[in-house]
């Protein structure tokens, strides 16, 4: 069982609407969670990093953790379709952000 | 600031062949990190080095796939001998060490085995 997973696997939602995006950690050494973005052709690019408890908003971006339940969900806004990627949960040990596990992704396509 | 550089973007090899993947972390990062990206695995960590020094060599894949840190500021990543199964995108990060820094990315390196 992968220790980072992410749900749904795909996702489309119409522009101007909201993108959920969920990942749950199966270890509990795993104190400190990123989102990435990769679009076609690219490299993944860090969006953010939420380590406590909460939201934590960047404009349109707002990442919500549950330490309890080890759970962190991605909410995207006003999504446009340059939002459309792959979307990466990543989850590390220390906040050195040395040595991440990745989950597997979320497709997110925004619908003109 | 350069990013991660990595070359060749695209390689096509005959089975059998080696292969050598060559990476440029962004200056003064310590951490450096080697994946491997497919559709049905995804993001798989190949080798983790600090300083330098290998910290993590992952180890499915140690018996045919061996990356090194030349320098601090080069690393190369060996497939030998390469077998369709490798085919992929290798990609290369790094991240400054300390602190809660994001890993960066480079653009990844597309391999077909034929």
């Amino acid at each position: 069982q992968q220790k980072v997973q992410q749900s749904p696997e795909s996702l489309s939602v119409p522009e101007g609407g909201m993108a959920s995006l969920n990942c749950t950690s199966s270890d509990r050494n795993f104190q400190y969670f990123w989102w990435y973005r990769q679009h076609s052709g690219e490299g993944p690019k860090a969006l953010m990093s939420i380590f406590s408890d909460g939201d934590k908003k960047e404009g349109r971006f707002t990442a919500h953790l549950n330490k309890a339940s080890l759970h962190v969900s991605l909410h995207i806004r006003d999504s446009q379709p340059s939002d459309s990627a792959l979307y990466f949960c990543a989850a590390s040990d220390n906040n050195a952000g040395a040595k991440l596990t990745f989950g597997g992704g979320t497709r997110l396509t925004v619908r003109p | 600031d350069a990013g991660v550089t990595q070359t060749p973007r695209h390689e096509v090899a005959e089975k059998g062949q080696t292969i050598i993947l060559k990476c440029e972390p962004v200056s003064g990062h310590n951490d450096l990190f080697w994946y491997r990206q497919t559709k049905i695995q995804g993001l798989e960590l190949l080798s983790y080095f600090r300083s330098k020094s290998l910290m993590e060599d992952g180890g499915a894949f140690k018996d045919r796939f061996k990356a090194e840190m030349l320098n601090s500021s080069f690393s190369t990543l060996k497939i030998q001998p390469t077998e369709p199964k490798d085919s992929a995108v290798y990609l290369c990060a790094s991240n400054p060490g300390t602190g809660a820094y994001e890993q960066y990315f480079g653009p990844g390196t597309r391999l077909t085995v034929l």
